[in-house]
């Protein structure tokens, strides 16, 4: 189906291990992003590419590792997690700047 | 980045037109306004964007002042599914791509 797709949707894992989120857009849109939404602090944008083999830091990149290979996928791994990275994160693209975003359906993911 | 102030909420009678205001008194002459919206658990939704005209698409309309320091997203005939959290961005550009940054938003309810 033509879009933008977040797998899992939901997923627990143990502090320390790696965990990899995966984001797929089918409309070769030439930017990418990625946003962790939390209680009291909104959505805050960790990681963003404007290309394959571009990728820039947003606002809260710490502990987490992105990359783009390719146009349609957008990857971000957490190295070890931590409890503080219990969140729900969304991923978006853009065909352009000046363009609105599409966001995914987000995927809620808890360390413990 | 342009910062954009909202009311933390806002009722509205469904059947009503709903009117969200937005302040950007920092708006530069070439930035754009843009209004999203977050309707509970779900991945951020794009409504509008605009300049300095007004704009109007299929699910709302966009005023802005004529000194630009000033917007109103206005949804016609708000129904039950309206109910969300809405945010005005004006989008800065850092690194390689303009990015948004969401504030607190306007949480919009429609009443029956």
């Amino acid at each position: 189906d033509a879009g933008i797709t977040q797998s899992p949707r939901y997923k627990i894992t143990e502090t320390g291990r790696q965990v990899t989120l995966m984001c797929h857009q089918t409309w070769s849109h030439s930017y990418m992003f990625w946003y962790r939404q939390d209680l009291g602090h909104g959505l805050r944008l960790i990681y963003y590419s404007a290309a394959a083999d571009i990728t820039d830091k947003g606002e809260v990149p710490d502990g987490y590792v992105v990359s783009r290979s390719k146009t349609e996928n957008f990857p971000l791994t957490l190295e070890s997690a931590t409890r503080s990275q219990t969140s729900v994160y969304f991923c978006a693209s853009s065909l352009r700047q000046g363009y609105g975003y599409t966001f995914g359906s987000g995927t809620r993911l808890t360390v413990v | 980045d342009a910062k954009t102030t909202q009311p933390p909420s806002m009722d509205c009678a469904e059947g009503r037109a709903a009117n969200l205001p937005c302040n950007h008194s920092t708006i530069s002459g070439n930035e754009y306004v843009y209004w999203y919206r977050q309707i509970h658990s779900q991945g951020p939704q794009y409504i509008i964007h605009g300049l300095k005209n007004n704009e109007t698409n299929e699910m709302a309309s966009l005023i802005i002042t004529e000194d630009r320091k000033s917007s109103t997203l206005i949804l016609p005939h708000a129904t039950l599914r309206d109910t969300a959290v809405y945010y005005c961005i004006v989008p800065g550009v850092r690194g390689s791509a303009r990015q948004l940054t969401f504030g607190s938003g306007t949480q919009l309810t429609v009443l029956p």
